[in-house]
């Protein structure tokens, strides 16, 4: 069975920083893309980042482009996205997502971690 | 970027009738368009990919179809449990993979 298991959540004041992890099991992780999805409270869905299945394709989304960080580690099966210069409006809660290569949808997601930014 | 656009953003159907949803791109996405069900407090889980494949797991009456701009997701006998929410995705143009605004379906 999937599993993806988030962590590093919390409060952060504005300009600070927060790094996400996603432990991945129940597949051979390192044979897909992991992305990073999030949903502001009463909001829809907005992908943030995703990381090819060797770690060297990083796309991220305008809005975090140049704040936000993607890694993975294969030898231990996780994901991890670092978040500088967190904002108010970065406040949601953050989905990681498994995808196959190249445009394919995203088939497994987590429970998701809440990040809350304000002062 | 391409758009996407659901509508209606409330649908209000009774139960054991049926529920049709659009999603609408900007351009043309071909057949790379996935549905999610969301449900309160949960994470979206995957009900239909390239437009019309049900994924592993989900029930025959949620179908799918629509090819280039125009799609539309149908379930034929609304269950207690399908009154959530629905997100259609594009994959065609990744990144990203943009999301529609989400259609509620509420009870009637």
């Amino acid at each position: 069975e999937v599993q993806l298991v988030e962590s590093g959540g919390g409060l952060v004041q504005p300009g600070g920083s927060l790094r996400l992890s996603c432990a991945a099991s129940g597949f051979t992780f390192s044979d897909y893309a992991m992305s990073w999805v999030r949903q502001a409270p009463g909001r829809g869905l907005e992908w943030v980042s995703g990381i090819s299945a060797g770690g060297g394709d990083t796309p991220y989304a305008d809005s975090v482009k140049g704040r936000f960080t993607i890694s993975r580690d294969n030898s231990k099966n996780t994901v991890s996205l670092q978040m500088n210069s967190l904002r108010v409006d970065d406040t949601a809660v953050y989905y990681c997502a498994k995808k196959s290569a190249g445009p394919r949808p995203f088939d497994s997601w987590g429970q998701g971690t809440l990040v809350t930014v304000s002062s | 970027e391409i758009v996407m656009t659901q509508s209606p953003a409330t649908l209000s159907v009774s139960p054991g009738e049926r529920a049709t949803l659009s999603c609408r791109a900007s351009q043309s996405v071909s057949s790379s368009l996935a549905w999610y069900q969301q449900k309160p407090g949960q994470a979206p889980r995957l009900l239909i990919y390239d437009a019309s494949t049900r994924a592993t797991g989900i029930p025959a009456r949620f179908s799918g179809s629509g090819s280039g701009t125009e799609f539309t997701l149908t379930i034929s006998t609304l269950q207690s449990e399908d009154f959530v929410v629905y997100y259609c995705q594009q994959y065609n143009n990744w990144p990203p993979g943009t999301f529609g605004q989400g259609t509620k379906v509420e009870i009637k």
